[in-house]
Parts: structure tokens; C-alpha cells; sequence
């Protein structure tokens, strides 16, 4: 099982919109409504921000969204605040009880 | 609220078994609407599932480490572990345990305990 393809970072100033894309496999991604999005500041644990592709737990701002397309996933984080700053992970359901991530992506606040 | 604490030794020899263990308080490991993982992410590096468990005792495995891998769960103590054999310096990582929900309540891991170091050298 191969790790989900994400760009390495991306970078957006205060109050303007990122996106980061999150790539698998008609096995993994494309095949199941099960991409969740994970924050992680430095020398901490990851924190849940989006599942089953576009799902918030209550108490993420709404700033956060998901979608797929295909085999891509997506997290948009819109009206971009300092304290985004931070790696994301995207995780997939692969099926057959696995599971997989991605690469990780660090957001770089200007 | 719901929280995970991962325990054990932060120095491993190589070629010897890594083995940490999870207690989970603020709640019931027993719960029937989740599964109890492992998930860990070398220095500076991403995250890798590294399998999970039911509290029935029903495990599944990342394909890549399933040779090494045992987890096993212990209701009374309301503790799940993780035992990975072989280890080698390429199994130096923070090891973190989650709750994981696979069905009813969605498909996602949360929340994480703070994690915990292992290094494995001589």
C-alpha cells in the first residue's frame, strides 16, 4: 500500500484561501467516501479536521472544508489565519481493514 | 473527556521487540462503535497506520509491517499494546495510539494520545 500523494507545501497569506490535494488510487481515495484530514503543529499530536471527505467535528472552525474528485481529495482552508500554520495529512480507508496516509503537507502562513 | 496515554521504554536495542502499551480513560475501551490503532511517524517524517485492534480482540495489520506487528487488548486494565519484533533503526519514530471509528460514527482517528518517542540503537 503506497503512501497518498501531497504536495510538499503550500503557503497563503492572511485571509485568502489554500488548498491542499491529497492523491491515491481508485482502491484507496476513489474507491470510499473515507478521506479524513488531520492538523499537526510542531511536537504534537495530530488533531481530526475533516472526515468522510467533507464532515467537520463540532469545534472546527468552518474555515475548513473537504471534497473529492475522482482519486483526489481536497482540504480548503479559507480565510487563512496565523495559527494555521501547521503539517496536514490526509488518510484514506484501503480496504480489507487497512488504512493509509499521506505524505503530509506543511502550510506556511506569509 | 476521552483520553489515550502511551507508556514504554523510549530505547530499543536493534534486532529486539518494541513494546508499548495504551491506557484509555474518560471512557470504555469495551465501546462497540470504535477500534483502538496505532499509528506512528518517523523524525520528521509522515504518518504510517501501523494496525488496530477491536476490543473483542480482532486486529488488523498494516500489509508492510504485518510480520512484525501483535496487538492485543486488555479490557480489565482498559489497555490495548502494540509488541513490533525486529526492530531495526528504521523503526525509530513517535508512537501514537488513537481511538479509530470505521462505521457508525464515520471513518476517522480521534482523539490521539501525545505520543511517545522510541529509538532504537545499541
Amino acid at each position: 500500500q503506497s503512501a497518498l500523494t501531497q504536495p510538499r507545501s503550500v503557503s497563503g497569506s492572511p485571509g485568502q484561501s489554500v488548498t491542499i490535494s491529497c492523491t491515491g488510487t481508485s482502491s484507496d481515495v476513489g474507491g470510499y467516501n473515507y478521506v479524513s484530514w488531520y492538523q499537526q503543529h510542531p511536537g504534537k499530536a495530530p488533531k481530526l479536521m475533516i472526515y468522510d471527505v467533507s464532515k467537520r467535528p463540532s469545534g472546527v472552525p468552518d474555515r475548513f472544508s473537504g471534497s473529492k474528485s475522482g482519486n483526489t481529495a481536497s482540504l480548503t482552508i479559507s480565510g487563512l489565519q496565523a495559527e494555521d500554520e501547521a503539517d496536514y495529512y490526509c488518510c484514506s480507508y484501503a480496504g480489507s481493514y487497512v488504512w493509509v496516509f499521506g505524505g503530509g503537507t506543511k502550510l506556511t502562513v506569509l | 473527556q476521552l483520553q489515550l496515554q502511551e507508556s514504554g521504554p523510549g530505547l530499543v536495542k536493534p534486532s529486539e521487540t518494541l513494546s508499548l502499551t495504551c491506557t484509555v480513560s474518560g471512557g470504555s475501551i469495551s465501546s462497540s462503535s470504535y477500534y483502538w490503532g496505532w499509528i506512528r511517524q518517523p523524525p520528521g517524517k509522515g504518518l504510517e497506520w501501523i494496525g488496530s485492534i477491536y476490543y473483542s480482540g480482532s486486529t488488523y495489520y498494516n500489509p508492510s509491517l504485518k510480520s512484525r506487528v501483535t496487538i492485543s487488548v486488555d479490557t480489565s486494565k482498559n489497555q490495548f499494546s502494540l509488541k513490533l519484533s525486529s526492530v531495526t533503526a528504521a523503526d525509530t519514530a513517535v508512537y501514537y495510539c488513537a481511538r479509530q471509528a470505521v462505521a457508525g460514527p464515520g471513518n476517522w482517528f480521534d482523539p490521539w494520545g501525545q505520543g511517545t518517542l522510541v529509538t532504537v540503537s545499541s
